[in-house]
């Protein structure tokens, strides 16, 4: 079975300051891995995702992750955020079978001015 | 806009009723899941269907059924509600091939008075 770690609960950052938020993952087979991201009273949006290839993913609004696999991490990093990136963060996995996701338990992103 | 709608947006209901939540997925897709997002369990997976059929089961109680009609909308419903039961309910789509995106409607307020 496959599992999600987010290191992290809350990320409080500075506008215009550097970000990562950690994820690790469990798995005895193959993964896939994804980003997604909540903003108040909305659905998930998808960032990016890792399906194979290179280990550099970049996403939607300036965000990458990069995946890890003898570390099994797939942390997210962007290089300056905005206020408009308070949100919640979602790390997930599939695996290559039933294509269900399994979601960490979150990070909420707050940026500051 | 994901393209997977969901209704109803909001619904307050009494102990021990019973409620049916509605999704149409994206056009095309042929899988439609389930989450329950709570404050302390997060963002659980109930179960995926795919073309009408069951293909992955979740920590869905017992009071929770689903089901894919054959124009491939689906119906979450649930029974005998509990106070704890209280949350919010996503329904997502995909092409149902392992690693495809999977998009979120903005899902259902269940909120058990």
């Amino acid at each position: 079975a496959q599992s999600v770690t987010q290191l992290d609960s809350q990320v409080p950052v500075f506008e215009e300051a550097p970000v990562e938020l950690r994820c690790n993952y469990s798995s005895s087979v193959s993964v896939y891995l994804f980003w997604y991201v909540q903003y108040p009273n909305q659905g998930l949006q998808l960032l990016l995702k890792y399906l194979s290839g290179s280990t550099l993913v970049k996403g939607i609004n300036g965000f990458e992750a990069e995946f890890n696999k003898s570390q099994t991490s797939f942390h997210l990093r962007k290089p300056s955020v905005h206020i408009s990136d308070t949100a919640e963060y979602f790390c997930a996995v599939t695996d290559n079978q039933g294509g269900k996701l399994i979601f960490g338990q979150g990070t909420e992103l707050s940026v500051k001015p | 806009d994901s393209g997977v709608t969901q209704t109803p947006k909001h619904l307050i209901t009494a102990t021990g009723q019973r409620v049916t939540l509605r999704c149409s997925p994206r056009s095309g897709d042929l899988s439609v899941y389930w989450y329950q997002q709570s404050l302390d369990q997060g963002l659980q997976f109930l179960i995926q269907y795919y073309n009408g059929e069951e293909r992955a089961k979740g920590n869905i109680l017992e009071r929770f059924s689903a089901q894919q009609f054959p124009d491939l909308h689906s119906e979450l419903n649930l029974s005998s509600l509990e106070l704890g039961d209280s949350a919010l309910y996503f329904c997502a789509s995909s092409a149902g091939t392992p690693g495809n995106t999977i998009y979120f409607g903005e899902g259902s307020w269940l909120t058990v008075v």
